[in-house]
């Protein structure tokens, strides 16, 4: 597709429940990443990946969340065991090269919590 | 303090006025701005990009980047119902090779008919 395609749309989990978050980046795109947006709040960073690297994991809440790129394009964001305080809208973007290029967004996956 | 502080607004303002939208932020090593567009329910769309000080202009938008005070803006033209979103500023020093953007909180504007 033309743009970053993210998949579920919404997710309902019940507290306890892992949930795997899906991302097709663009084509060709080299970098990968992960935001994490709260109600209200500007997205905020989980991950980085360039190609099947992952170089930046900082943003990362918890060792629940768990990110992977295996084959450096489709990525999956992982969170174990989730709790009512991930529910947010994760967000992955995209660029075409490493760093120094604008990112482009996917539309979102929200997750609720209950 | 957050690194990037941008009011949430609300903004309203009517049709065809001339909207300003400010961030003032703390790293002095952000060397990249970049400035969203987010409606409901969608992800944030890139409006524009700008490297360093100095400004930039696409159709209706400029963008200025002051580094000296820290300060980046928004401006929006002959402003119309469809820009009703909420604006982001983003920024990075692409230090590390990460890449990752710092975001403001979003201004929410609405543009009256």
């Amino acid at each position: 597709g033309a743009g970053v395609s993210q998949s579920p749309r919404y997710k309902v989990a019940k507290r306890g429940q892992d949930v795997a978050l899906r991302c097709d980046p663009i084509s060709g795109h080299v970098s990968l990443f992960w935001y994490q947006q709260a109600l209200g709040q500007g997205p905020e960073f989980l991950t980085y990946f360039q190609n099947e690297a992952q170089l930046d994991k900082s943003g990362l809440p918890s060792d629940r969340f768990f990110a992977e790129r295996p084959e450096g394009s489709v990525s999956t964001l992982k969170i174990q065991r989730t709790q009512q305080e991930d529910s947010a809208v994760y967000l992955c973007a995209s660029s075409y090269t490493e760093g120094r290029a604008e990112a482009f967004f996917g539309q979102g996956t929200r997750l609720t919590v209950v | 303090q957050k690194e990037v502080e941008q009011d949430p607004g609300p903004l309203s303002v009517p049709e065809g006025a001339i909207v300003s939208l400010n961030c003032t932020y703390s790293n002095s090593a952000f060397q990249y701005f970049m400035w969203y567009r987010q409606y409901s329910r969608k992800g944030p769309e890139l409006l524009m990009y700008t490297y360093s000080s100095g400004n930039k202009e696409d159709g209706r938008f400029t963008a200025q980047v002051d580094k000296s005070s820290k300060y980046i803006s928004l401006f929006i033209r002959d402003s119309q119902p469809s820009d009703s979103a909420t604006y982001l500023c983003a920024m990075s020093d692409f230090s590390g090779n990460t890449g990752k953007l710092i975001f403001g909180q979003g201004t929410t504007l609405q543009v009256k008919p």
